[in-house]
């Protein structure tokens, strides 16, 4: 079964530093991988979704890469801002769409 | 204005009693799915349904039930067989394309369930 994970747990960072997030995964055989922005009793937001045969995608500040014969994505977040406080998710796409979740990190970003 | 709605935003249930999360898109979606968010943890897949009148089962369907009669509606029941409900409800959904390709899943704002 796919396992997700998502180091670190927690971070905090001051106001305008460049930083990454990680995500592993077990089963290399995905169709795709999906960061999402997850705020305090809220919904979850799609950031970027990378297709298993993509290495990177841009929005904005982010950039997150895939390696999927590793394992491994990261979410880059250029000039960091209070705003971007919120816990980050990354799901791999298992099958018939079912999406496999990390457990999060939480991001707090400090003025 | 498209998007996917959960009603309540809050709800609580005594102990025994079922109870039934709605979920709505207009986003003219084939496929919807039922996660369940705990603290400390990941999100688990309750249900899914790819098609009208079709469901499945995800990975912790036991004390749940679902239908779906229409495609824009995707309603699930907490049972009292389900004996830990509290929880984070969040329903999503997503296009279904031909050929294995996957499409990017929206979620709803959620509904936060207590057992009183």
């Amino acid at each position: 079964k796919q396992e997700v994970t998502q180091i670190p747990a927690a971070l905090s960072v001051p106001e305008g530093e460049n930083l990454v997030l990680n995500c592993s995964f077990t089963d290399s055989a995905i169709y795709n991988l999906q960061w999402f922005r997850q705020d305090p009793g809220k919904g979850l937001t799609s950031l970027l979704l990378i297709q298993s045969s993509q290495r990177e995608q841009t929005s904005g500040r982010l950039n997150a890469s895939l390696d999927k014969s590793s394992g491994r994505s990261t979410l880059y977040i250029a000039a960091s801002q209070p705003g971007d406080s919120a816990t980050y998710l990354c799901a791999v796409n298992g099958w018939a769409n079912n999406l496999f979740f990390g457990t999060g990190t939480r991001l707090t970003v400090i003025p | 204005d498209g998007g996917i709605t959960q009603s309540p935003k809050y709800l609580f249930r005594k102990e025994g009693q079922n109870v039934t999360l709605s979920c709505e898109q207009n986003l003219n979606h084939d496929a919807m799915y039922w996660y369940r968010q705990d603290p400390g943890q990941g999100l688990r897949l309750i249900y899914y349904s790819q098609i009208v009148n079709d469901f499945q089962k995800g990975d912790i369907a036991e004390g749940y039930s679902v239908s779906r009669e229409k495609k824009e509606s995707f309603p699930l029941t907490v049972t009292s067989a389900q004996k830990n409900p509290t929880a984070f409800y969040l329903c999503a959904s997503s296009v279904i394309a031909g050929g294995g390709s996957y499409n990017e899943q929206f979620f709803g704002p959620g509904t936060r369930l207590t057992v009183l």
